[in-house]
């Protein structure tokens, strides 16, 4: 089973800012399989990223991914308010597909 | 529109069995993969069981196989997931979702207490 671990475990930063969470994975995620997703409060999932560093449809270009193998990133160039959430990522490389943890980024 | 509408959750007692439904409208779903994934309250997501479009592979969490079976019924155009032997800690929003796409239900609540 790969074991996906994210970093940090709460980001604190303020509107404007850039965030970076990380995603580690226990072994190689094959051809990048990795997708983010976010979460707020009440809400469905909703996916970001996938492929690693493709944005899904609608998803604007403050949100990006990077990446390979066992590391990957994503990055929001500056945070607007909407964008105070949960973060998950989720392997599809092979079963099981876990997710992480998740990263909160909450308001500083 | 794509639309995916669970249903079947509720209160069961340890050991109860439950099936949850999960109807699919607004694609061609007999074309796609199909995942169940679970939220405990205040907790994280977590992959439950996937199956493929023509319902002939599937694949299950540790946590849950052997009690919890997938299935779909692509005339009806509806994914199942038949959970048995429930548990306390199989207490969750489950979810329906178009695999690794941005179409996920809005959930059904199941919980598992005496």
């Amino acid at each position: 089973e790969i074991v996906l671990t994210q970093s940090p475990g709460t980001l604190s930063l303020s509107p404007g800012e850039r965030a970076t969470l990380s995603c580690r994975a226990s072994q190689s995620v094959s051809s990048s399989y990795l997708a983010w997703y976010q979460q707020k409060p009440g809400q469905t999932p909703r996916l970001l990223i996938y492929g690693a560093s493709s944005r899904a449809t609608g998803i604007p270009d403050r949100f990006s991914g990077s990446g390979s193998g066992t590391d990957f990133t994503l990055t929001i160039s500056r945070l607007e308010p909407e964008d105070f959430a949960v973060y998950y990522c989720q392997q599809y490389s092979s079963s099981p597909f876990t997710f992480g943890p998740g990263t909160k980024v909450d308001v500083k | 529109e794509v639309q995916l509408v669970e249903s079947g959750g509720g209160l069961v007692q340890p050991g109860g069995s439950l099936r949850l439904s999960c109807a699919a409208s607004g694609f061609t779903f007999s074309s796609y993969w199909m995942h169940w994934v679970r939220q405990a309250p205040g907790k994280g997501l977590v992959w439950v069981s996937r199956i493929n479009s023509d319902g002939t592979t599937t694949s299950y969490a540790d946590s849950v196989k052997g009690r919890f079976t997938i299935s779909r019924d692509n005339a009806k155009n509806t994914l199942y997931l038949q959970m048995n032997s429930l548990r306390a800690e199989d207490t969750a929003v489950y979810y329906c979702a178009v695999a690794t796409s941005a179409y996920w239900g809005q959930g059904t609540l199941v919980t598992v207490s005496s």
